[in-house]
């Protein structure tokens, strides 16, 4: 089947640097994405590993290893605006996206 | 460009009647994917296209959903008769259906707005 898992909520203060995880089954897994969204609001793109090793896009990165079928995103300098859900999602050989259940981050001052 | 456009936003209907939601697609996209958020079953993916034909329809919940893609840049998710339990945001999204990883394909899904459905 496909499955994704990731942890329901985290929460980290201003200017910290946090990690979300997320672990994968998917047939004919080609890659994982990251997406941002805020309350009330569409899932945004933030990053994609269609090869195994790390992204870097700004503040954010994200990793994938294919060998342990698990990606994680890291929030560097984290700022309130990025109090969101955050949700992995996988691609497959038919460009096909299932979505995980999405981790809600929490910025405290 | 306008991004993928969505309508309605919001929707309130009674039990029994039919809801037909709407999705423009950004141009040169050639996938689109439907999916339903609720709070219970987070982001579930209810039907895709590629090139405007129905690719996967199993997570379509049941026979009172359909779908279609008439052309290249529009779609439509109809629900007949609508219930209760078909309350939830329902998502459009697009892409450029590209390669095999590390062919240039990012895997962005670019996602339209939004129509909030109310059955009551």
């Amino acid at each position: 089947g496909q499955s994704l898992e990731q942890p329901s909520e985290v929460t980290a203060v201003e200017g910290a640097i946090v990690q979300i995880n997320c672990t994968y089954q998917t047939s004919g897994f080609y890659g994982l994405s990251w997406y941002q969204q805020h309350d009330g609001g569409a899932p945004t793109f933030l990053s994609y590993n269609g090869l195994d090793g790390l992204e870097e896009t700004g503040r954010f990165s994200s990793f994938l290893s294919r060998s342990d079928s698990y990606g994680y995103l890291l929030l560097q300098e984290l700022q309130m605006k990025d109090s969101a859900s955050y949700f992995c999602a996988s691609r497959n050989n038919f460009n096909k996206f299932y979505f995980g259940s999405g981790t809600k981050l929490n910025v405290k001052p | 460009d306008a991004g993928v456009i969505q309508s309605p936003r919001h929707e309130v209907t009674e039990m029994g009647q039919e809801v037909t939601l709407r999705c423009k697609l950004i141009s040169g996209h050639n996938s689109l994917f439907w999916y339903r958020q609720t709070m219970m079953r987070g982001l579930e993916l209810l039907i895709y296209f590629n090139n405007n034909v129905p690719i996967d329809d199993s997570g379509m919940p049941e026979d009172r959903f359909s779908a279609k893609m008439p052309n290249a840049s529009f779609s439509t998710l109809k629900i007949q008769p609508s219930e209760p339990r078909d309350s939830a945001v329902y998502f459009c999204a697009s892409s450029l259906a590209l390669g095999a990883p590390g062919q240039g394909g990012t895997g962005e899904l670019f996602f339209g707005e939004g129509s909030r459905l109310t059955v009551l």
